[in-house]
């Protein structure tokens, strides 16, 4: 079945510091590779989406990379604040009618 | 431009009961998606609705159905809750038929079975 794992432990980092957040996939073919912000109570928020055919992409502090080889994912917050704090979530999507399979998604923490 | 709104945003019911959870898209958007999330996991996909049909379903029961009405808005409905229904119900919309487009979340409902 398709399985999707993101860091299973919250991830502590000091403010100014680079996060990374990693997302491996298994039994999946995914046209897309998406990532969401949540915060607590709240509903998930788009941050970045990348193609199969796409190695990387960038949105200000924000960079993911896609290797379909090694079905993983990583997504990089640079100079990282404690506004940034929260959980991610790796979203995988094919080539259908988009609809998103999750992981269970990461807890980051960034202390002043 | 209002996002995806969803109602009510907190609901108390009691097991055996029915619910009804209701979304208004993102203006433009013809596709509704809904998700379960429970307390610590990733969003689950239930369904998703285009052009007043049920598309595509996840691995959710019967118990679970839905509409799309003319103007995009939708319903989910869950009959004889369960105490394992109590999650966050999300709904999504989008633009279709292309795959790719910016999927957005409105804030849920949260649920609790009792």
């Amino acid at each position: 079945s398709q399985k999707i794992e993101q860091n299973s432990e919250a991830l502590n980092i000091q403010e100014g510091k680079t996060a990374t957040l990693t997302c491996n996939y298994t039994n999946y073919s995914p046209a897309y590779l998406q990532w969401y912000r949540q915060d607590p109570g709240r509903g998930p928020v788009f941050l970045l989406l990348i193609r199969e055919n796409e190695k990387e992409k960038r949105k200000e502090r924000l960079k993911v990379t896609f290797d379909t080889t090694l079905k993983q994912s990583l997504f990089h917050i640079t100079a990282s604040q404690p506004a940034d704090s929260a959980t991610y979530l790796c979203a995988l999507t094919d080539s259908g009618y988009s609809t998103l399979t999750f992981g269970k998604g990461t807890m980051l923490l960034v202390s002043p | 431009d209002a996002g995806v709104t969803q109602s009510p945003t907190h609901l108390i019911k009691t097991r055996g009961q029915q619910v009804t959870l209701r979304c208004s898209p993102k203006s433009g958007h013809d596709t509704v998606s809904w998700y379960q999330q429970a307390l610590g996991q990733g969003p689950q996909f239930i369904f998703q609705y285009y052009e007043e049909e049920e598309r595509q379903r996840g691995n959710f029961p019967d118990r679970f159905s839905g509409h799309q009405f003319p103007n995009y808005s939708s319903e989910l409905n869950v009959n004889a809750l369960l105490l394992g229904d109590s999650a966050l119900y999300l709904c999504a919309s989008s633009v279709d038929p292309i795959s790719g487009n910016t999927i957005y979340f409105g804030e849920g409902s949260w649920l609790t079975v009792v």
